[in-house]
């Protein structure tokens, strides 16, 4: 069964540019999670989806930030414009009910913004 | 927000000793998972502890959930080179809502 799969693995960018990120679930799992981390810290929540919806974005910059899940499968993730502070991993995740509590996580976009 | 503190957030130690590492919170968790991330992946899952006094044994790693369920330890016996990763602990709240902690960076020197 294949993971979850994450492009790009590495963008570089300059500041005030646009990006957008990837991600494509685990196939049935209807749970999808973005997250970002800093360099030797914890993931941070920033979306969490359910099928096509998004129920929990408290955490997401809805200033600069978007993000979609069509058709409740794949989602993308776009910073518009990007800051400096912006740099960090990007992870994706997802879950599913019958599978339990358990997360299954993709490798991570690494983005550095110049 | 992350509700999960771990200590401590660095370790270094020699192989063949021992450590253990903590994840505490003031909030009750469903269920705990512990993972371990190496440099340019994603978090691996190691265990997932769901009973209060619950306690797991994977080979050399002990984990073990709070009475409670509002902390956690990792015990780790006469660490190898290949244990050098970064741990983290994430507490599930029902609805598939997860926290993670703040990470604990450990390197073992051969």
């Amino acid at each position: 069964e294949a993971g979850v799969v994450q492009s790009p693995r590495y963008k570089i960018i300059e500041k005030k540019q646009p990006v957008a990120f990837w991600c494509n679930p685990i196939s049935g799992h209807n749970t999808l999670y973005w997250y970002r981390q800093n360099l030797g810290q914890g993931p941070e929540l920033l979306i969490r989806y359910e099928n096509e919806e998004a129920v929990d974005d408290s955490q997401l910059p809805k200033d600069r930030f978007s993000a979609e899940r069509l058709k409740g499968v794949d989602s993308t993730l776009k910073i518009q414009p990007a800051e400096l502070g912006d740099s960090a991993v990007y992870l994706c995740a997802s879950s599913s009910y019958l599978a339990g509590e358990t997360q299954y996580f993709g490798p991570g976009t690494r983005l550095l913004v110049l | 927000t992350q509700l999960l503190e771990q200590s401590p957030q660095f370790l270094s130690i020699q192989e063949g000793e021992n450590l253990t590492v903590y994840c505490n919170s003031s909030s009750v968790f469903s269920s705990l998972q512990w993972y371990r991330q190496e440099p340019g992946e994603g978090p691996v899952l190691l265990v997932t502890v769901v009973t209060g006094g619950e306690v797991k044994k994977l080979k050399r790693l002990t984990f073990q959930f709070g009475d409670a369920r509002k902390d956690s330890s990792l015990h780790i016996t006469a660490a190898q080179p290949g244990d050098t990763g970064l741990y983290l602990c994430a507490g599930a709240k029902t609805g598939n809502q997860f926290y993670f902690g703040t990470g604990t960076s450990l390197t073992v020197i051969p």
